[in-house]
């Protein structure tokens, strides 16, 4: 079974500030990916990143990046620099390789970036 | 622009009136999912079509159906809605060859049932 847990419910910072939302998951299989998406308040849901589980390299993008390591099973994201437009809920995802690809989602982290 | 398209964003209907919410997409991707997300929760799948291949989630009640006529709409028919039905009903696709499992998602409809 998959398992992906976000423990921080709700985070708020002050814009400019940097921020780290965790993500830690469960699985048996051995190859798998890894995801992060964005809900702004207008609802849909914003891809922001996919990782295969035998690629370990950070990366970065932007303001955004994002830290795997795979001996504590997790993918860890951070904004730098935050600013007032990413506040929204995030949502750390784990999907299979093959079979049932479907996504399992984390209960999301609201990030409220204040002015 | 290439994009998933759900209407309505927003539907009323009534308790036990059966509805229908729609999703099309222009991506011409293989898998069309549906996700029932309530309020402050996690998206949750309730089914997805492969193709034409149905694939029903073992925990989904019978009150949901799904139709994909063809390869760029499907349908989500709630046969009787109740209270509990209210949510907001996300649509996603993706072209599930190997490595691209990327989801793209619709903007949703938010159904409330009075």
């Amino acid at each position: 079974a998959q398992k992906v847990t976000q423990a921080q419910t709700e985070i708020s910072v002050v814009e400019k500030e940097d921020v780290t939302l965790d993500c830690v998951y469960e699985t048996r299989d051995t190859t798998y990916y890894l995801f992060w998406y964005k809900q702004p308040p207008s609802g849909e849901l914003v891809f922001l990143i996919r990782r295969n589980s035998f690629d370990e390299q950070n990366e970065i993008s932007g303001r955004y990046s994002w830290n795997f390591q795979k001996s504590t099973s997790s993918f860890n994201f951070t904004i730098t620099a935050s600013q007032v437009v990413d506040s929204a809920v995030y949502f750390c995802a784990l999907s299979a390789v093959t079979g049932r690809r479907a996504l399992t989602f984390g209960s999301g982290t609201r990030l409220q970036v204040q002015p | 622009d290439a994009m998933v398209i759900q209407n309505p964003r927003y539907q009323v209907t009534q308790f036990g009136k059966p509805v229908t919410l729609s999703c099309s997409q222009t991506l011409n991707h293989n898998v069309m999912y549906w996700y029932q997300q309530k309020s402050s929760q996690a998206p949750k799948l309730l089914f997805h079509y492969y193709d034409k291949d149905f694939n029903n989630e073992a925990d989904t009640p019978d009150n949901f159906q799904s139709r994909r006529p063809n390869t760029s709409f499907c349908f989500l028919d709630i046969r009787s809605p109740g209270l509990g039905d209210a949510a907001m009903y996300l649509c996603a696709t993706s072209r599930a060859l190997g490595q691209y499992n990327e989801q793209f998602f619709g903007p949703g409809t938010r159904l409330t049932v009075l």
